[in-house]
């Protein structure tokens, strides 16, 4: 099925580094949202967007909705070791509930 | 508040035989969501249900798979027969509005 295209696919950091990772769409979404998995759960909502340009924070994390619609970034400052795992973004065009998912970023933090 | 919940966790069955994962939505939400993930293929939305409705089945691989909603509390995803390469994790999510909050997940494995 459709994708984003979601990247960096992988990033190796140093705890207190910031880390940044984007996805792109070739179509329009009116909703961006920013997931969290961990291993052997399920993802977990970080952040949600809903307006082009809108810039959201949720405590070290910083989500923005691109300006055309079709991209956003996640930015996580000062990372910890409890920030690995794997993050997706998502999006829904309009008139659908459908979330259409990226192919993920794996991060790992070491100490 | 309880999150979505899912069971079994973990399902071990043998080819050929019935399948039947289940689900409780988050209370209040009317949007009902299947997913199934692998490694190979990432997350791909199977079937959502909206108001107990089935909306989209476009992603159902094939006619062994089944689902239902019979009230705005429980779900179920049903494989009959069961292959090998039916092996992955379920997981099921619930939304009241754009944003999509997932279960635990079973993971099946089929012999």
């Amino acid at each position: 099925g459709q994708q984003l295209n979601q990247s960096p696919q992988s990033m190796f950091i140093q705890e207190g580094e910031d880390v940044s990772m984007n996805c792109t769409s070739s179509s329009i979404f009116n909703t961006w949202l920013w997931y969290k998995q961990d291993p052997g759960e399920g993802p977990v909502l970080l952040i949600a967007l809903y307006k082009a340009g809108e810039l959201t924070s949720n405590g070290r994390l910083t989500a923005q909705f691109g300006i055309t619609r079709k991209d956003s970034f996640l930015n996580i400052s000062a990372s910890i070791p409890s920030d690995v795992g794997i993050y997706f973004c998502a999006g829904t065009s309009y008139n659908t509930d459908k979330l259409i998912f990226g192919t993920g970023t794996r991060l790992q933090v070491f100490p | 508040d309880a999150g979505v919940i899912q069971s079994p966790r973990h399902e071990v069955t043998e080819m050929g035989q019935e399948v039947t994962l289940r689900c409780k939505p988050i209370s209040g939400h009317n949007s009902l969501f299947w997913y199934r993930q692998t490694m190979m293929r990432g997350l791909e939305l199977l079937i959502y249900f909206n108001n107990n409705v089935p909306i989209d089945d476009s992603g159902m691989p094939e006619d062994r798979f089944s689902a239902k909603m019979p009230n705005a509390s429980f779900s179920t995803l049903k494989i009959q027969p069961s292959e090998p390469r039916d092996s992955a994790v379920y997981f099921c999510a619930s939304s009241r509005d754009n944003e999509q909050f997932f279960g635990p997940g079973t993971r099946l494995t089929v012999l």
